[in-house]
């Protein structure tokens, strides 16, 4: 079974600064990986994702994840963040080939990143 | 093209009791999952749906019981309703290729008074 860890549950920045929120993840077979954020009262949208090929992965917003295979690593980075970034963000994994033909995505904990002006 | 409804947006109810939610998925997406957001356990997978059958299932009581139409929406029910069901309930959708990300409706609030 898979399994995803965020390994910040926050993370406060100042607006224009450098952000990397951190995720690792846990498989026995090769994954898909994703990010989502989810704004206040409302559902998850998806950032980005990694199903094959480069790994490094440019999603929306400006945001960019590197897929690390060595390290079971898919860290989310921006390089220079806005107030309108704060939100929860969320890591996520599925297996490439599931058993019983049906895909289930296993999210993180979460982190909250909080933009400062 | 429309994204993925659901509703209600907000719902109270008391403990014993029952409540179904319904999710509409975005148009030509057949795949729909059911997810349980809670501020202590995170995201936690309760089943999916595939044309009318359910493919995969989580670690809930059978309390937790859930339908897909043939038009792809999607319902689900929770009877005997106990606080600790208090969350938000989220539907995604998702076309049935692997790695199709799922695409999340803004939930359904659910308070169990």
């Amino acid at each position: 079974a898979q399994s995803v860890t965020q390994l910040d549950s926050q993370v406060p920045v100042f607006e224009e600064a450098p952000v990397e929120l951190r995720c690792n993840y846990s498989s026995s077979v090769s994954v898909y990986l994703f990010w989502y954020v989810q704004y206040p009262n409302q559902g998850l949208q998806l950032l980005l994702k990694y199903l094959s090929g480069s790994t490094l992965v440019k999603g929306i917003n400006g945001f960019e994840a590197e897929f690390n295979k060595s390290q079971t690593s898919f860290h989310l980075r921006k390089p220079s963040v806005h107030i309108s970034d704060t939100a929860e963000y969320f890591c996520a994994v599925s297996e490439t080939q599931p058993q019983g033909g049906s895909e289930k995505l296993v999210f993180g904990k979460g982190t909250k990143l909080t933009v400062n002006p | 093209k429309a994204g993925v409804t659901q509703t209600p947006r907000y719902l109270i109810k008391t403990r014993g009791q029952q409540v179904t939610l319904s999710c509409s998925p975005i148009s030509g997406h057949r795949s729909v999952s059911w997810y349980q957001q809670t501020p202590g356990q995170g995201l936690q997978f309760l089943f999916e749906y595939f044309s009318e059958t359910q493919r995969n299932k989580g670690n809930f009581p059978g309390r937790f019981s859930g339908r897909q139409f043939s038009n792809s929406r999607s319902e689900m029910n929770v009877s005997t309703l106990e606080l600790g069901d208090s969350a938000l309930y989220l539907c995604a959708s998702s076309l049935e290729y692997w790695g199709s990300p799922l695409h999340f409706g803004n939930g359904t609030r659910l308070t169990v008074t």
